[in-house]
């Protein structure tokens, strides 16, 4: 059991660039969580998606970010025309939504993605 | 809406006792906990559902109340181990996206 895994685990691009994240969730999982945190805060949330579905983006800024969940292949998160400011570790959880009253719906993290933007 | 967290900080002496406390506005569903170390993922401590259980494994208990929308962490002896920041996720309903507070960070010294 691989977990969720997280690629490239550390990303740097210069202002102007397209960064894409990429996350495969653990084996089993259909759903993943797109959560951004800015060193030293907390986890702010930012897309929820299941396969080829998009849940809740209500966390996801309305230019530039866009994240997808195919049916095939992984989740990815794209940031298009990078800013200074977008510079943050991304963390992809996935969770299996059991059904209601099956049992917990727990997250399971990846490592992270650190974007650096010059 | 993130759930507020209480203390923003705390610093122990191994051995000592701690309390993290999480509320919401919101009707809750479930509570979930969290510990993170520096420049690590998120790893999972428990989960609470709404019916105000108290859980527990080791030295680390939390209980959920569910009429307040209050859950707290117990950290109980803490050890060195017990480093890092503490999250609270809440689930409004089944299904439906985490949003965690923002976080507690504990250190425990020798």
């Amino acid at each position: 059991n691989a977990g969720v895994m997280q690629n490239p685990r550390h990303l740097v691009r210069r202002r102007g660039q397209e960064a894409r994240l990429r996350c495969s969730p653990m084996k089993g999982h259909s759903h993943v969580y797109w959560y951004r945190q800015l060193p030293e805060e907390g986890l702010k949330f930012m897309v929820y998606l299941q396969k080829e579905n998009i849940i809740d983006e209500s966390g996801m800024p309305k230019e530039r970010f866009s994240a997808e969940f195919p049916k095939e292949g992984p989740s990815i998160l794209r940031i298009q025309q990078v800013v200074r400011g977008d510079s943050a570790a991304y963390f992809c959880a996935s969770s299996p939504l059991n059904p209601k009253g099956s049992g917990a719906n727990v997250l399971t993290f990846g490592a992270g993605s650190r974007l650096t933007v010059l | 809406q993130q759930p507020v967290q209480s203390p923003q900080a705390v610093i122990l002496r191994e051995g000592e006792d701690a309390v993290i406390n999480c509320s919401s506005s919101k009707a809750l569903y479930s509570v979930h906990w969290y510990r993170q170390k520096h420049g690590e993922a998120p790893v999972f401590l428990m989960i609470l559902l709404k019916g105000g259980e108290q859980k527990g494994h080791d030295k680390i208990s939390a209980s959920f109340n569910e009429k307040k929308q209050q859950s707290s962490l117990y950290l109980t002896a803490s050890q060195l181990s017990y480093s890092g920041t503490y999250f609270c996720g809440t689930e409004t309903d089944y299904g439906q996206n985490f949003v965690f507070g923002p976080g507690t960070r504990l250190s425990v010294l020798p």
